[in-house]
């Protein structure tokens, strides 16, 4: 069975103090992890898609990498408007195509304070 | 551009009754998913489309039903209503499947009591 951790379940920064947001997973042959941040009230919104170990994607303050069991997601300088929900999911190689064999982890609620 | 569009926004029900959370989404994606949020939870798909015509249960399915008629509407039926099923329901698309992103609406938060 295809599981998604995530760690710590909620997390409150200073504004400017960095972080990382940990995702570790097993899966049945990996085809991408995804990480979405959420607002309250809001669907989740994309951010990354990584497919291979030792794959990085940036954006902003975001930065996510991928190793064969576990992704991180670094928050570099956060500001308050970065305080949202982050949620890793993973592709399973099984899928027949679409989300169908999509695993979502139960988020990381990460609060960035003035 | 709208995206993905789900109404209502908010919904209270009595156990035992029915009631349907509505879809849609302009941006002509073949790929239309219904996931369930509950609090401290993954999402959990209830069920999926890979195009007009064609639907299939997810992970947690019992208790609903769905429709695709069309390209862009994708509606989640419920029938019979009980406490489990209180939750914030998600609709999402995405164009080809795969490892393509999913586009998500805002949601409906459904109260049963």
């Amino acid at each position: 069975e295809d599981q998604v951790t995530q760690s710590p379940e909620a997390l409150r920064l200073q504004e400017g103090e960095s972080s990382s947001l940990n995702c570790s997973y097993t899966v049945s042959g990996l085809r991408g992890l995804f990480w979405y941040r959420q607002d309250p009230g809001k669907g989740p919104e994309f951010l990354f898609t990584l497919y291979s170990a030792g794959e990085e994607k940036e954006k902003e303050r975001l930065k996510a990498t991928l190793t064969k069991k576990e992704s991180f997601l670094h928050i570099t300088a956060p500001k308050p408007e970065d305080s949202a929900t982050y949620l890793c999911a993973v592709q399973a190689g099984y899928s027949g195509g679409g989300a169908d064999g999509l695993t979502f982890g139960k988020g990381t609620h990460l609060i960035i304070q003035p | 551009n709208a995206g993905v569009t789900q109404t209502p926004k908010f919904r209270i029900l009595k156990i035992g009754q029915s009631m349907t959370l509505q879809c849609a989404q302009d941006m002509n994606h073949n790929y239309m998913y219904w996931y369930r949020q509950d609090p401290g939870m993954g999402l959990k798909l209830i069920y999926y489309s890979v195009g007009a015509g064609i639907t299939d249960k997810g992970e947690v399915p019992n208790g609903y039903n769905v429709s695709r008629s069309t390209t862009e509407d994708f509606p989640l039926r419920l029938e019979l209503a009980a406490p489990s099923q209180t939750s914030v329901y998600f609709c999402a698309s995405d164009p080809v499947g795969g490892n393509s992103p999913l586009h998500f609406g805002n949601g409906t938060r459904l109260t049963v009591t």
